[in-house]
């Protein structure tokens, strides 16, 4: 069993649909990223977190520490937003990342 | 203030060749991280250096690979006499700090190596 699992692994939608990609993990962590990687392209960091929520645009981010689990949501989502989806966990004092395979999203027109 | 720069973005090699990618972190970051993605599997962690220092690189395939962050000039990671299986994207990432809830990464764009 993976240390990080997100799920679903495949998600398609509408344009303007609202949309919620998870994420577990099964170790102590200090830190969870949410990253997004374009098909063939470079990888950007979206949220950096350890604890509550953050907001950034129509991204929304939320974690629960003793559930081990993490929420990305995309609202109003757009076909730009079509893109890999990745969750990272860092259990060390700094950024020795573990990786999700990653959540393939679709937004169609 | 440019972001963190990765070249070559494309690298072709023959078995047996070596490659040579190279990493320049942001202005002012002194911690880089490089990270491997394999086709069709999800990145791993595979070395964390600060300036002349190796501090984890527990990630690293044993032999053929190596990692320096010299005081002056890039990051770079070697792959001496390369083979197929070390085909993959190449990711750098850099921090300003250590702490892995304080220092925010930046990515590079990758180095995509190509092994003939």
């Amino acid at each position: 069993k993976n240390e990080v699992e997100q799920s679903p692994q495949n998600l398609t939608a509408q344009e303007g649909e609202f949309i919620t990609i998870n994420c577990s993990y099964s170790v102590g962590i200090s830190a969870l990223h949410w990253l997004q990687q374009h098909p063939g392209g470079g990888i950007v960091s979206l949220f950096m977190l350890s604890s509550g929520k953050k907001k950034h645009g129509r991204l929304i981010a939320t974690i629960n520490i003793q559930e081990k689990h993490s929420s990305l949501h995309i609202t109003a989502s757009h076909p730009r937003d079509s893109a890999v989806y990745i969750c990272a966990v860092s259990n060390t004092g700094f950024q020795k990342l573990v990786f999700g395979t990653g959540t393939r999203l679709l937004v169609s027109p | 203030n440019a972001g963190v720069m990765q070249n070559p973005r494309h690298l072709v090699r023959r078995r047996g060749q070596e490659a040579r990618l190279r990493c320049s972190p942001m202005k002012g970051h002194s911690h880089v991280y490089w990270y491997r993605q394999l086709p069709e599997e999800g990145l791993k962690f595979m070395v964390y250096l600060q300036k002349e220092n190796i501090i984890d690189e527990s990630g690293m395939p044993k032999e053929r690979f190596s990692a320096e962050f010299p005081k002056e000039g890039p990051s770079i990671l070697r792959i001496q006499q390369v083979v197929r299986g070390d085909s993959a994207a190449y990711f750098c990432a850099s921090s300003s700090e250590a702490g892995s809830n304080t220092g925010e990464l930046f990515f590079g764009e990758g180095s995509r190596l190509t092994v003939l």
